[in-house]
Formats: C-alpha cells, structure tokens, sequence
C-alpha cells in the first residue's frame, strides 16, 4: 500500500510569488492534515479536509490556503510569500470517519520551501 | 484538546528500556492518549495510543495512570535507531482525523 506522497520535495521561491503544494494521500483516506514545520515554531498545524470540505484551521493568515478534491488528494497555496514561510510543509492522512478505521495519522516526507 | 507536558529532553543507553513520561492533567472522559515521533527531517511516524488500558504493540506499551492524568510510553530495547522526538498528544478519537495539536515534545538520545 503507497504512503502519503508529497511533491514537489524540495522547492525554492522568491519573496512575494506564490506556491502551490500537492499531497496524494494513502487510497481510502478521507481526512487530509496540512503542517508547517520550523525550527523556531515546530509542528503547526495549518488546516484539515474531510470529503473536499475544511473542518478545522490552525491560526495561519490568509495567504495559506487549501483544498481537497473528490479523489481525496489535497493542495495547499501560500501567496505572497514571506522569507518566514520557509518550512517543512507535511501533509498526513487518516482513515478517520470510516467506521471501526483506525484512525492514526500517516505523514508524508514533507516539502521543503525555501524562500529567497 | 488537552494540554500535555514532556520532558524536554532524555537519554538512554542502547539495549535498555526507554521510559518517556507525559502529564495530561486536564484530559477529558473521552479523550485519547496518542504518541508519534518524528525522526530528524521525516514526518511523524505514529507508536501508539490508548483510552484508558495499557496498549502494546510491536514497537512500544503505553501505561496510563488509573486518574488518566499522565502516561508513559516504554521502548523496552532502545536502539540508536530510536534516536527521534518523542511527540504526547491528547485528543478525542475517531472524528478528530488528521487535526493534531503538536507540543514540543521531548527528544530521545540513545547512545551504545
């Protein structure tokens, strides 16, 4: 069974453009989380989809945004990028919502955005 | 979702048992106890979780307190493979999906 995969892996941008990242959950998973990871703030999370629609948000501005589309597969767009956006950016899917799933998060190897 | 508290830091000689301790004093009747860890530069990597029995499975036990207000994940073997950041996460199951609050967890160094 495929993990979690995220592209690009890596992935350098200049101040003020904007960024579109992909996440291909594991087949059969509905909820898809998205996670800015950095040294200073660790794991943040950023926002979660079930079935196309968000159901929770992190404390992020609105530059960050995502979604989901009817195969389960998941975007995230950072616009106007700052030098601060320069993170790991994780993706993880659940089998959450499906009864008797377990419901443990998988992550992806994760995005790293450089900001220049 | 409950706060948790870890330890920032523990170390553990190779071939002995890892005890990482978590406080969750605010947890609720329906909360989970979860533990992921992430090694350097990959994402987290899910152990196990627990309501309020002791879990075990391949890879670690978890032991809760009768009062559920703290846990303790146990390596029982540690390897310098296990060096990682150890994350305890408190939140209610099933509908909760992918949602998780991560803390600063504490980080596991093993040495031989």
């Amino acid at each position: 069974k495929a993990g979690v995969t995220q592209t690009p892996r890596y992935l350098i941008k200049t101040r003020g453009q904007q960024v579109t990242l992909s996440c291909s959950p594991i087949s059969g998973h509905r909820s898809v989380s998205w996670y800015q990871q950095t040294p200073g703030q660790g794991l943040q999370f950023l926002f979660e989809y079930f079935s196309e629609t968000q159901r929770n948000k992190g404390n992020f501005p609105g530059r960050f945004s995502g979604r989901q589309f009817s195969n389960s597969r998941s975007e995230m767009n950072v616009s106007t990028l700052e030098l601060g956006d320069s993170a790991l950016y994780l993706c993880a899917s659940s089998a959450a919502g499906r009864t008797g799933a377990r419901t443990e998060a998988f992550f992806g190897q994760g995005t790293r955005l450089t900001v220049v | 979702d409950a706060k948790t508290t870890q330890p920032p830091s523990m170390d553990c000689a190779e071939g002995r048992a890892a005890n990482l301790p978590c406080n969750h004093s605010t947890i609720s009747g329906n909360e989970y106890v979860y533990w992921y860890r992430q090694i350097h530069s990959q994402g987290p990597q899910y152990i196990i979780h627990g309501l309020k029995n002791n879990e075990t499975n391949e890879m670690a036990s978890l032991i809760i307190t009768e009062d559920r207000k703290s846990s303790t994940l146990i390596l029982p073997h540690a390897t310098l493979r296990d060096t990682a950041v150890y994350y305890c996460i408190v939140r209610v199951d099933n509908w909760a999906g992918t949602a998780l609050i991560f803390g600063k967890g504490t980080t596991l160094s093993v040495s031989s």
